[in-house]
């Protein structure tokens, strides 16, 4: 099973700076890494498949980068709607599996 | 527009049995793969079934294999998952997922449907 670490747990950004979430797996996953935005008490949502391809109707700040074993998902100037918590999800081989998730919180 | 709506969680006790109903609009169900992931209260995404379009194909976390089933009724165009045996730690929300593929269970999922909560608790 690949496991998948997201870092930090918590990071403290203020609105309108850039954020850098970190998603590492224990092999290799190739492009085969999504990542979703979750807020309290909402289904997760889609952000990014094949670790680089925004989905529909998600702005251009966020942007996701990174294959093999290091990936990252970076927002370029916060908004207050960002503030959530976010997962990457591996889906290269099974079973799929999720980080642990960061939480991002206004600083 | 995509919309998946799930129902017929909450409270059983150990041992119960519970089946989960995930009923899909606004796309042809039988052409995509379908999962479900769950979530225990203030914890992380865990993946536990997926299905292929057709249903010949099923999948099964470790966790809940042989306790689980998953199925679907295309002509319906509505999930399921059956579950028994239910244990403390099989409580979570439970959310149905699209994936993108119509056989392969290795997929990012968009959407999700808003949860059902499975409360297993004597």
């Amino acid at each position: 099973e690949r496991v998948m670490t997201q870092s930090p747990a918590t990071l403290s950004v203020s609105p309108g700076d850039r954020a850098t979430l970190s998603c590492r797996a224990s092999q290799s996953v190739s492009s085969n890494l999504a990542w979703y935005q979750q807020k309290p008490g909402q289904a997760p949502r889609l952000l990014i498949y094949g670790a680089s391809t925004r989905a529909t109707g998600i702005p251009a700040r966020f942007s996701g980068s990174g294959s093999g074993t290091e990936f990252t998902l970076t927002i370029s100037s916060l908004q207050s709607e960002d503030f959530a918590v976010y997962y990457c999800q591996q889906y290269d081989t099974r079973p799929g599996t999720f980080g642990q998730g960061t939480k991002l919180e206004i600083k | 527009e995509v919309q998946l709506l799930e129902s017929g969680g909450g409270l059983v006790q150990p041992g119960g049995s519970l089946r989960l109903s995930c009923a899909a609009s606004g796309f042809t169900f039988s052409n995509y793969a379908m999962s479900w992931v769950r979530q225990a209260p203030g914890k992380g995404l865990e993946w536990v079934s997926a299905i292929s379009g057709s249903g010949g194909s099923t999948y099964y976390a470790d966790s809940v294999k042989g306790r689980f089933t998953i199925s679907r009724d295309n002509s319906k165009n509505t999930l399921y998952l059956q579950m028994n045996s239910l244990r403390a730690e099989d409580t979570a929300v439970y959310y149905c997922a699209k994936g993108y593929y119509t056989s392969s269970s290795l997929s990012w999922f968009d959407p999700w449907g808003q949860g059902s909560l499975v409360t297993v608790s004597s």
